[in-house]
């Protein structure tokens, strides 16, 4: 399967908890990115990685978050002192760099990360 | 006004009709539109992109692009149960990597 992996499927935490989720993108693919999902809503943009190289961060990156992706292959995702308003599902996904001429490389989901605070 | 807005349904339809998912946005200047399939539990699964305006028909998917009303549509020809889903829309804009989602529309196949 070369497809997005993430690590690990579901994590139940107690909040104040520092907890590190992991994704290894699709093995040619340099741009990586994470969402985040909450139930009914379409994901939210948190992070992008072009290489190893962390080029664009939502607002809703607070100073809790932080995200590396040291070798430009796998990324990581850490959120410390954890919050109930943290569960969600936290995807990953990564694509090609743009071809150009207007185009755009899609992005390809993993299965997700599942967080629930206690 | 949310950037990209989807009526949030559920649409039902029959097995064996045509499904019409419809979404706008407010940035005029984007450039490239997806849809993404998402079952239950699972993740988003990329269905179809287009580009420039017109059709683009991928099997029983038709995206449907109209820049200048900020409009994107999915129709799904003789729709299936396995349809029954929730779809997404999603836009990217000019100089951004990220995409912005709507909220999904969720679509009920009646067999």
């Amino acid at each position: 399967d070369t497809g997005v992996s993430q690590d690990p499927r579901h994590k139940i935490t107690k909040r104040g908890q520092n907890v590190t989720f992991r994704c290894d993108p699709i093995s040619e693919h340099n741009r990586l990115y994470w969402y985040r999902q909450t139930l009914g809503q379409g994901p939210e943009f948190l992070t992008y990685f072009q290489n190893e190289a962390q080029l664009e961060k939502s607002r809703l990156l607070s100073d809790r978050f932080s995200a590396e992706r040291p070798k430009g292959s796998f990324s990581t995702l850490e959120i410390q002192r954890t919050e109930q308003g943290d569960s969600a599902m936290y995807l990953c996904a990564s694509s090609l760099g743009d071809p150009g001429q207007g185009l755009n490389q899609p992005q390809h989901f993993g299965d997700g990360t599942r967080l629930s605070i206690l | 006004q949310k950037e990209v807005e989807q009526n949030s349904g559920p649409l039902s339809v029959p097995e064996g009709a045509i499904a019409s998912l419809n979404c706008t946005y407010s940035d005029r200047v984007s450039q490239s539109f997806f849809w993404y399939r998402q079952y239950s539990g699972k993740s988003p699964e990329l269905i179809m992109s287009i580009y420039s305006n017109g059709d683009k028909e991928d099997g029983r998917f038709t995206a449907q692009l109209n820049k200048a009303s900020q409009y994107v549509s999915l129709l799904i020809r003789d729709s299936q149960p396995s349809d029954s889903a929730t779809y997404l829309c999603a836009v990217r804009g000019t100089g951004r990597r990220a995409l912005t989602f709507g909220s999904g529309t969720r679509l009920q196949v009646q067999p």
